[in-house]
């Protein structure tokens, strides 16, 4: 099994829906991590949390809402998908050394 | 400004030739630095650290130069293999953790 599995792989939704990524690790990391990517964009954070009870905006976190309901899940809401939401979705974990992330396999997402 | 920019490329090169990319970053408060690869939709995977006094890890060798602030990634012999695209990403002092990802460059090896 992977260090880092999300779920779903692949989702297309329509305008409005609310729907939710979900991620969870075997890691025993305590730091997680959502990131959105786009061409010609790179990686940008959306919300990060070091512990269950420690959650932070990323630099891209409006329309989007995250639960770490332990220390190894963390899932990301989108409360109202809009197409400018669709985009590759990445979560990652690290340790306290910061020593690199690992990265889930990704949800590509599409809001039509 | 980007605070970490790159090259987008491509870099298209033949088997075994040598390329190199360089990244800058704009916070000279830069702590920690990688190298990830990411093949075509697929996950990034780190490739190596980069260390002040430059390391090297077989066909690949990282630099690292603080003063210009930029980072530098060379792979000699090229394989069909390293066709990906290789993202620079950088952390810094107060965001312990918390990488920042250049938008990446793009190498494509040919026969």
């Amino acid at each position: 099994d992977a260090d880092v599995t999300q779920t779903p792989r692949n989702r297309i939704t329509k305008t409005g829906k609310r729907i939710m990524l979900e991620c969870s690790q075997t890691k025993g990391h305590d730091r997680m991590y959502w990131y959105r990517q786009d061409p010609g964009l790179g990686l940008r954070l959306i919300y990060y949390s070091f512990d269950v009870k420690d959650i932070n905006k990323g630099e891209i976190s409006d329309g989007y809402s995250v639960s770490r309901q332990a220390q190894a899940k963390f899932s990301l809401s989108l409360e109202s998908a809009i197409p400018n939401q669709t985009a590759l979705y990445f979560c990652a974990t690290s340790d306290s050394s910061a020593y690199g992330y690992t990265f889930g396999s990704g949800t590509r997402l599409t809001v039509v | 400004r980007k605070e970490v920019e790159q090259d987008p490329g491509p870099f298209n090169v033949p088997e075994g030739a040598t390329v190199a990319f360089n990244c800058t970053y704009s916070n000279s408060a830069s702590q920690s630095f990688f190298w990830y690869r990411q093949d075509c939709r697929k996950e990034p995977k780190l490739l190596m650290s980069v260390y002040s006094s430059g390391n090297e890890d077989g066909r690949f060798t990282a630099q690292l130069n603080r003063a210009s602030q930029y980072i530098s990634l060379l792979i000699r012999d090229s394989k069909l293999s390293d066709s990906a695209t290789y993202l620079c990403v950088v952390s810094w002092s107060g965001t312990a953790s918390k990488l920042t990802f250049g938008t990446g460059t793009r190498l494509q090896v040919t026969l």
